[in-house]
């Protein structure tokens, strides 16, 4: 069975630093992986996905992330935190396009003026 | 990209009332649709899959007769709460799975989400 774990339920970085949310997953077959990020009071937005390809996966927003299987990790970074990235952020994985996604807990990122 | 809407927005209704949120996929044909619920602070639980055209698939401890689920084309699926309670009160998203926007293979795109509060 497919599960992600989020490491830090909420994360406070200063604007202008480093952003580092950590992800680890467990998979029995190869995994799909995503971020998401929600704003208060909506849906889901798509970050990036990893599919098999390129270990370093880049987004929107300036956010990246980086598949490390000999780790069973999928942390999400971004080199300089903006007030707008404030929202919750979610890693979920799955197992082929056709499964069903399944999602970590979430970490709450604020960011200090 | 693809689009999902929901109708409502948010909806607020006595105990005991049937609440019926729809989903729809605006741009493309979703051949699987899910259901999650979301509650204060937590993450996304899905609570069903279903197909078009077939009887939805429901995760593990979720009461098939109270969230009634109907696929009943490509583009809508609509999430009925029966009898809703105040306990159901939650915020509930849908995603819908298909070929959007000359991807090369089925992605999920999620809806913006209905709020539920229960009286």
């Amino acid at each position: 069975a497919q599960s992600v774990t989020q490491l830090g339920s909420h994360v406070s970085v200063s604007e202008g630093a480093l952003v580092l949310l950590r992800c680890n997953y467990s998979s029995s077959v190869p995994p799909y992986l995503f971020w998401y990020v929600q704003y208060p009071n909506q849906g889901l937005q798509l970050l990036l996905k990893y599919t098999s390809a390129a270990t370093l996966v880049k987004g929107i927003n300036g956010f990246e992330a980086e598949f490390k299987k000999s780790e069973t990790s999928f942390h999400l970074t971004k080199p300089s935190a903006h007030m707008s990235d404030a929202a919750e952020y979610f890693c979920a994985v799955t197992y082929s396009s056709a499964s069903k996604i399944i999602f970590g807990s979430g970490t709450r990122l604020s960011i200090r003026p | 990209g693809a689009v999902v809407s929901q109708h409502p927005s948010w909806v607020i209704c006595k105990s005991g009332t049937s609440v019926k949120i729809e989903c729809r996929s605006l741009d493309f044909q979703a051949t699987t649709m899910f259901w999650y619920r979301q509650f204060p602070k937590q993450s996304l639980m899905l609570m069903a899959t279903s197909n078009e055209g077939s009887k939805a698939t429901y995760e593990q401890g979720v009461e098939k007769d109270k969230f009634l689920i109907n696929h009943a084309s490509l583009t809508l699926s609509t999430l009925t709460v029966t009898s809703a309670h105040p306990e159901d009160s939650s915020f509930y998203i849908c995603s819908a799975r298909g070929l959007a926007g000359g991807a090369g293979q089925e992605t999920q795109y999620f809806g913006p989400g209905t709020r539920l509060l229960v009286l």
